[in-house]
């Protein structure tokens, strides 16, 4: 099983630039969510989905959008990309979201905004 | 505001003693706990948790972790480090209530276990 896998895993952007990290699982999970990871900072939740056409907002969703129109696929867009967005970007899902099942994680997406 | 937190940022520790490392939270009702593993440029492993029951919990690679509800601590503990245990450990709680999955985490603490 190829797990969660986000594609790209390194990105350089400019300044007010889009782009939107992809991110996949094979498991036929419920529940997806986006993560940042900054230093000294932990995970922040940045959106998540309970399933295919349900999205809501996590800690920090502003300057992000998600849709889940497939169980497989929760793109994270960034429309017009800031510094501040400079992060590590982790996909996770996990199976019933009701049954504190553990989380599996992708590798990331590193990402610089210049 | 429910919160988790790591008071260490590192933890040194020669291969062969044993380890802790640490994690308090504060959050209404009754908690969900977690440990995860960070190993260099990987997303993160689940290596326990505790729902309820039995304070002490068992997870992969060795590694066991005490929930104290009147600490409000889920430490996480290993009797005999190994160097390959070197990596970023996250302690997470989920937010109790509610149908969703959503986890608060600490911010890290980063073992070193010296050869």
């Amino acid at each position: 099983n190829a797990g969660v896998t986000q594609t790209p895993k390194f990105q350089v952007l400019k300044t007010g630039q889009s782009m939107t990290l992809q991110c996949a699982q094979d498991m036929n999970h419920e529940y997806m969510s986006w993560y940042r990871q900054d230093p000294g900072m932990g995970l922040r939740l940045i959106h998540y989905s309970v399933g295919a056409g349900i999205t809501d907002q996590g800690e920090v969703p502003n300057g992000y959008n998600v849709s889940r129109s497939t169980t497989e696929d929760f793109p994270l867009r960034l429309l017009s990309a800031a510094p501040s967005q400079t992060s590590v970007y982790f996909c996770a899902s996990s199976t019933d979201s009701r049954r504190n099942q553990p989380q599996h994680f992708g590798d990331g997406t590193r990402l610089s905004i210049l | 505001a429910q919160s988790v937190a790591q008071p260490e940022d590192q933890v040194n520790v020669a291969e062969g003693n044993p380890l802790t490392v640490k994690c308090t939270y504060s959050v209404s009702g009754n908690p969900y706990l977690f440990w995860y593993v960070q190993y260099p440029n990987r997303g993160l492993q689940f290596l326990l948790k505790y729902i309820t029951g039995d304070n002490l919990v068992k997870g992969s690679y060795g590694f066991e972790a005490e929930f104290n509800k009147s600490q409000t601590s889920f430490h996480l503990k290993k009797p005999s480090a190994l160097v390959s245990d070197s990596a970023l450990y996250f302690c997470a709680v989920r937010v109790p209530g509610g149908a969703t999955n959503k986890l608060i985490f600490g911010t890290g603490t980063l073992l070193a276990v010296q050869p």
